[in-house]
């Protein structure tokens, strides 16, 4: 069965530094893979999707960008953090089965930037 | 653009009492509608979803939702809720030409015993 893993699941960081949320699937290949926002009240906000290795679309500008260096591999990041990066951060893998597809979501990072 | 919208922020219900949650998405064409729950402290996870077909969906849990093409609504249900049931709960969409999933904003269901 597949399983989607998020590291780490909450982390403290200071304005100004650096980031790199890490999200990794296991039991299948080639899947579509979506970085996602949540913030209260205002659901979920699609950051970024990658539909292959290398392949990532932005869905919002914004301080963050992401990378996918292996196929089940995605990973977020950012330079210089800003307090409004705060937020939970929720990873998803899909795989397309014509015009079907259903995403599942990992257990997601809480950041908090102080 | 598309767009989802859940009336329904805050719900508070008893035991046993029924359950509705309003969903209604805007796009033309066909979708495929989703529900997703989050229990406090657990990850986000599918409830149900409809592709095609019986428009009535059951999923997990006891629960069903209605997809009505015309009033674009797809409106989550269940005849008796449980005090473990209190959860937000998010309706999701996307279209047949993308693979954007578009969510409402939640809605926090509180069930008390």
């Amino acid at each position: 069965s597949q399983t989607i893993h998020q590291w780490p699941a909450t982390l403290v960081q200071p304005v100004g530094s650096p980031l790199s949320l890490e999200c990794t699937v296991e039991g299948t290949s080639n899947p579509n893979l979506y970085w996602y926002r949540q913030a209260a009240g205002r659901g979920l906000q699609l950051l970024f999707y990658s539909v292959g290795i290398g392949q990532i679309s932005s869905e919002v500008p914004q301080n963050l960008s992401a990378s996918r260096p292996q196929d089940r591999q995605f990973i977020l990041s950012s330079k210089k953090l800003l307090l409004s990066d705060s937020g939970f951060y929720l990873c998803a893998w899909s795989r397309t089965s014509g015009n079907q597809e259903t995403q599942y979501f990992g257990p997601g990072t809480r950041l908090l930037v102080l | 653009a598309q767009s989802v919208s859940q009336h329904n922020h805050h719900v508070i219900l008893s035991e046993a009492a029924s359950l509705e949650l309003g969903c209604n998405y805007s796009y033309g064409g066909t979708v495929n509608l989703f529900w997703y729950v989050q229990y406090p402290g657990q990850h986000l996870q599918l409830l149900l979803k409809y592709f095609s077909g019986d428009p009535l969906v059951k999923g997990i849990k006891g629960f069903e939702a209605e997809f009505i093409k015309s009033k674009f609504s797809f409106n989550l249900r269940k005849p008796s809720v449980q005090w473990s049931d209190t959860a937000e709960y998010f309706c999701a969409v996307n279209s047949y030409n993308t693979d954007k999933l578009i969510f409402g904003t939640g809605t926090r269901l509180q069930v008390f015993p």
